[in-house]
């Protein structure tokens, strides 16, 4: 199975900061990497799919890249609403899926 | 518009079983895979399975093998994920999710998700 790591578990930022989430494949997954946004007591939120590809309706200050096995989701302004738990998900494997253990964006 | 509509919440005791509902809407539900995945409280978000409701063959993970059954009535364009033997660390919330290939990219992504069905196993 195909191990997903995250780092770091929880970060702390200000609105308006740029922001960096990491997340690590236990192998090579090319760019069959998800991320989801999820805010308490809510579904997970498809942010960007394929590495870098933005989901329609997401806002731009959103950004993913990498490939292979490591890859990073960057938020350019933190905005209040963006305050949430981010999860990377590998696709390479599909139809047998995994997530990483997810990071908490909390205001500083 | 797409929409997954999940089942309400449950209270089960140890040892029982317990199945969720996934109501697909708003697409051709025998389109696109179905697969379920679960939240402990304060926890990650955790892969069951998954299902091909136009086939009806199915995949799980290795930690739930022999304890989850996933299933689907295409005439109402509903799937099931049922539970079997449950613990206390089977307490969680239980989400559909809609699978989406993207034939321009050629990649898998969740796309759709339910609304998440709380599962609360208590003696």
């Amino acid at each position: 199975d195909i191990q997903m790591t995250q780092s770091p578990s929880s970060l702390s930022a200000s609105v308006g900061d740029r922001v960096t989430i990491t997340c690590r494949a236990s192998q090579s997954i090319t760019s069959c990497l998800n991320w989801f946004q999820q805010k308490p007591g809510k579904a997970p939120k498809l942010l960007i799919y394929a590495a870098s590809r933005l989901q329609s309706g997401v806002p731009s200050r959103f950004s993913g890249s990498g490939s292979g096995r490591d890859f990073t989701l960057t938020i350019s302004s933190l905005q209040p609403e963006d305050f949430a738990t981010y999860y990377c998900q590998q696709s390479y494997s599909t139809p047998v899926y995994s997530f990483g253990q997810g990071t908490k964006l909390e205001i500083k | 518009q797409v929409q997954l509509v999940q089942s309400g919440a449950e209270v089960k005791k140890p040892g029982a079983s317990v199945k969720v509902y996934c109501k697909a809407s708003g697409y051709s539900f025998t389109s696109h895979d179905i697969n379920w995945v679960r939240q402990a409280p304060g926890q990650g978000l955790e892969w069951m399975g998954w299902m091909n409701p136009n086939r009806g063959n199915t995949g799980y993970a290795q930690k739930f093998q022999g304890r989850v059954t996933i299933t689907r009535n295409t005439s109402i364009s509903t799937a099931y994920m049922e539970l079997s033997s449950l613990r206390s660390d089977d307490t969680a919330v239980y989400y559909c999710a809609r699978d989406y290939f993207d034939i321009l990219t050629g990649y898998f992504m969740f796309d759709y998700w339910g609304q998440g069905t709380l599962v609360t196993v208590s003696s």
